[in-house]
């Protein structure tokens, strides 16, 4: 089965609105944990990552901490931009999500 | 320098056919790894190298996927009797470090259409 679970989209918001996608992730081993991202038209970039419990990772305004007591590890950022419409991906090591897709209207 | 690199970057072929789907890694990246992704889903793991090894090949789909790398830096994916099931986008990512958590860089990926 898929070691990562995260939030349906389409999510729409508002500029400046706060965003959070959650990401749960299967707890066996140790993983390291990942958000990419991928633009309108580009491959899939990294984000941010975690390698340990109550690490943060964080970039561009994105934030996400590794929450080993309840297996998740989900974004947020406080105030979203036009810009960050993307398609958001969690992963636990090689193993990936399916996908949030965001939308930011002005 | 420059990232990852595959080619072609779009495939039609008959169900059937043999495709063979190139990547090249960045230069001096240990780690390679294959993902095949659907439309509107997440890349799913095909294949790991670490230099010129096959250490992971438990998301192959069938015996009818083969990778390799022979030398350590550029690989193949072949599809044999492809099918209309096979049709994805093929993405290839390469690592610095022999971890395979370690961050990955994606190529643009290869999209394959079977008819």
């Amino acid at each position: 089965g898929n070691s990562v679970t995260q939030m349906e989209g389409p999510v729409t918001l508002s500029e400046e609105a706060f965003l959070t996608i959650n990401c749960t992730y299967t707890a066996t081993g140790y993983p390291s944990l990942f958000w990419y991202v991928q633009y309108p038209g580009e491959g899939l970039q990294l984000l941010l990552k975690a390698t340990k419990a109550d690490d943060k990772g964080s970039n561009k305004g994105f934030e996400a901490t590794y929450r080993k007591e309840t297996t998740s590890f989900h974004l947020e950022k406080g105030s979203v931009q036009v810009s960050d419409s993307a398609v958001y991906f969690c992963a636990r090591d090689m193993r990936f999500g399916a996908g949030t897709r965001l939308t930011v209207k002005p | 320098g420059a990232g990852v690199s595959q080619s072609p970057r779009y495939k039609v072929a008959k169900r059937g056919q043999d495709v063979a789907l190139r990547c090249d890694p960045i230069s001096g990246h240990v780690s390679l790894f294959w993902y095949q992704q659907a439309l509107g889903q997440g890349p799913e793991f095909l294949t790991y190298f670490q230099n010129e090894a096959q250490l992971d090949k438990s998301g192959l789909p069938s015996d009818r996927f083969f990778a390799e790398r022979p030398e350590g830096s550029v690989s193949t994916l072949k599809i044999q009797r492809t099918q209309q099931e096979d049709s994805a986008v093929y993405l290839c990512a390469s690592s610095l470090r022999r971890d395979r958590a370690y961050e990955q860089y994606f190529g643009p990926g290869t999209r394959l259409t079977v008819t």
